[in-house]
């Protein structure tokens, strides 16, 4: 079975600095990658997609995240961190074994301090 | 949160009642889905359905029940059966199946049983 691990319950970074949100997977065949953000008590909005191509993808609010077939990483990135980019992030992949549902990560609180 | 709307934001029943959550969406997408999400698991699949009339049971289906009479609405009914049903609870919806689509996620519906 496809599966998405993210190592970090929470991750505090400074305001102006860059951030980084880890995800790892499991997969079997190609691997088709998101990441979505939640803030409280709403929704899951889609911030990017990696399917195939360049494995650096960008997406919304300025945010980018990094594919590495080697490391089986798809790290959640951000030149610049900005307050308003506090929430909790999940990442995801498809699962093609299975009518392609999207497995998700456990999440990660992403605290952004000025 | 897109086209997708759920009724209502919260949700408070009493023990042993049935209840029914509301999702409504506009963006003409095929595929819809139902999410449970509890603090600290990140999301899990209840049910899924690719097109009218056709749904499929996710990884938690005991105790909820679906139906797919319109390709815009996907209620979901969480029944006496299921033991735990306090959550937040999230649909969404897709173009197609296909892998390499990303999902739209409502607002969420925050039910309380007690």
């Amino acid at each position: 079975a496809q599966s998405v691990a993210q190592p970090e319950d929470q991750v505090n970074v400074a305001e102006g600095n860059p951030l980084t949100v880890k995800c790892t997977y499991s997969v079997s065949g190609n691997p088709y990658l998101f990441w979505y953000v939640q803030y409280p008590n709403r929704g899951l909005q889609f911030l990017l997609k990696y399917i195939t191509g360049d494995n650096l993808v960008k997406g919304s609010y300025g945010f980018e995240a990094e594919f590495n077939k080697s490391q089986t990483s798809f790290h959640l990135k951000k030149p610049s961190a900005l307050v308003s980019d506090s929430a909790l992030y999940f990442c995801a992949v498809r699962d093609v074994e299975y009518g392609n549902k999207l497995v998700f990560g456990a999440g990660t609180i992403l605290r952004v301090k000025s | 949160d897109g086209g997708i709307t759920q009724s209502p934001k919260y949700l408070f029943r009493k023990e042993g009642q049935n209840v029914t959550l509301s999702c409504e969406q506009n963006l003409n997408h095929d595929a819809m889905y139902w999410y449970r999400q509890d603090p600290g698991q990140g999301l899990r699949l209840i049910y899924y359905s690719q097109i009218v009339n056709d749904f499929q049971k996710g990884d938690i289906a005991e105790g909820y029940s679906v139906s797919r009479e319109k390709k815009e609405s996907f209620p979901l009914t969480v029944t006496s059966a299921q033991k735990n049903p306090t959550a937040f609870y999230l649909c969404a919806s897709s173009m197609g199946q296909g892998a390499y689509y990303e999902q739209y996620f409502g607002p969420g519906t925050r039910l309380t049983v007690t």
